[in-house]
């Protein structure tokens, strides 16, 4: 069964400290796709990143990077430098459509406050 | 370019009644999808629709049902809304591309069960 662990309820930090925000994954599929979402306040979810599952490759966009580590089963965000806009709760989210499965799988999101 | 626009934002209902909400999708998408998140949740998967069928099912009861229109544009219906049903409901538009897709979001309609 897939499913997706984000681990930490809740980050505070100070602004311009940098931040990662851990995501664990299960599935037996061979080929899937992975995702982060930013959802602000007003609720809806903004795309940040899709990677699949045979680009390992880390990816850096502005002050935002993804570490994609397969032997781990993480899929990590690290927002460099934060600031007070970054606050949001981050989902993870897991989709094996390749397969057939068109649904994602949602972590349960870790809340990031960042303060000034 | 629109993207994808949810209606009503907001709705107030008492149990036993039903509700429909509404989901256009972002422009050249053909598929939608429908998820329910709780309060302090992750969305969880409802149902998605492509060529005016569902395609797939979350685990969520027979209360639950959709349609598509021919120009893409979605429907959630609940009927006998229960108290557990008070959520955030979000509409996902998506086009796939050689299998691969990634879902677009909209605002949400922020449904209250009394």
């Amino acid at each position: 069964a897939q499913k997706v662990t984000q681990a930490q309820t809740e980050i505070s930090v100070v602004e311009k400290e940098d931040v990662t925000l851990d995501c664990v994954y299960e599935t037996r599929d061979t080929t899937y796709y992975l995702f982060w979402y930013k959802q602000p306040p007003s609720g809806e979810l903004v795309f940040l990143i899709r990677r699949n599952s045979f680009d390992e490759q880390n990816e850096i966009s502005g002050r935002y990077s993804w570490n994609f580590q397969k032997s781990t089963s993480s899929f990590n965000f690290t927002i460099t430098a934060s600031q007070v806009v970054d606050s949001a709760v981050y989902f993870c989210a897991l989709s094996d459509a390749p397969s057939g499965t068109y649904k994602y799988i949602f972590g349960t999101g870790t809340r990031l406050k960042v303060l000034a | 370019d629109a993207g994808v626009t949810q209606s009503p934002t907001h709705l107030i209902k008492t149990r036993g009644q039903q509700v429909t909400l509404r989901c256009s999708p972002k422009s050249g998408h053909d598929t939608v999808s429908w998820y329910q998140q709780a309060l302090g949740q992750g969305p969880q998967f409802i149902f998605q629709y492509y060529e005016e069928e569902e395609r797939q099912r979350g685990n969520f009861p027979d209360r639950f049902s959709g349609h598509q229109f021919p120009n893409y544009s979605s429907e959630l219906n609940v009927n006998a809304l229960l108290l557990g049903d008070s959520a955030l409901y979000l509409c996902a538009s998506s086009l796939a591309i050689a299998g691969v897709e990634t879902q677009y979001f909209g605002p949400g309609t922020r449904l209250l069960v009394l």
